[in-house]
């Protein structure tokens, strides 16, 4: 069965940088588009973008374009999700996701991570 | 961007009742609309997808229905295990949404 670990919880301060992985294991990586999705603390879910990991052709919502950058290593099965500069702003639990894309469409987001929370504190 | 609605955006239902979540897109998506399924302190996961289809493994008590802006779920009968925030997805363009959510509660 398809599974998505991430890496553990990130302490950091104002802006450091930081890049947080997602690793795809029981099907074929590159077969699939991995999604990023946000979680503020008590709030709903964003979406934030999504990298397709055959050819890397990444789509950003606007709201984060320009703030993070997403990128994959098909070699290893991982995503990565990454932060040069960051902002108290950013804290969160952020959740990769795979998904299926058939027919010329995406379907959902049909197997998530267990979730990376990212804390930034001065 | 395609902004999603839900209502209500808390229930409390006891066991054995029907309860209906509805979803309201801001324009026409056709069929491509997800709901998820989130409990406290857990990842989202995945329940319908294109509308009415029902993901592996999730109980039949839970189904979904609609097309073009409007949308629903239904969970009959409602367990104690349903207790949880559900929340729809339109994934007909891009930025992909998500609706604001549903909390249910069992009474």
């Amino acid at each position: 069965e398809a599974q998505l670990v991430q890496s553990g919880a990130e302490v950091k301060k104002p802006g450091e940088s930081v890049k947080i992985s997602c690793m795809g294991s029981g099907y074929s990586f590159t077969n699939y588009w991995i999604g990023w999705v946000r979680q503020m603390s008590g709030e709903g879910l964003e979406w934030v973008g999504m990298i397709n990991p055959s050819d890397s052709d990444t789509r950003y919502s606007p709201p984060f374009r320009g703030q993070v950058t997403i990128s994959v290593d098909k070699s290893s099965s991982a995503a990565y999700l990454q932060w040069s500069s960051l902002a108290v702003s950013d804290t969160a639990i952020y959740y990769c996701a795979r998904l299926p894309f058939y027919s010329g469409r995406f379907w959902s987001f049909d197997y998530w991570g267990q979730g990376t929370l990212l804390m930034v504190s001065s | 961007d395609i902004q999603l609605t839900q209502s209500p955006s808390f229930l409390s239902a006891s066991v054995g009742d029907r309860v209906t979540i509805t979803c309201r897109a801001g324009q026409g998506i056709s069929n491509f609309l997800v709901w998820y399924q989130q409990k406290p302190g857990k990842a989202p996961k995945l329940l319908i997808y294109a509308t009415s289809t029902l993901q592996s493994g999730v109980p039949s008590r839970f189904s979904g229905s609609g097309s073009g802006t409007e949308f629903s779920l239904t969970i009959s009968p409602l367990q104690p295990e349903d207790s949880a925030t559900y929340y729809c997805q339109q994934l007909h363009s891009e930025p992909l949404t998500f609706g604001p959510g549903t909390k249910v509660d069992i009474k």
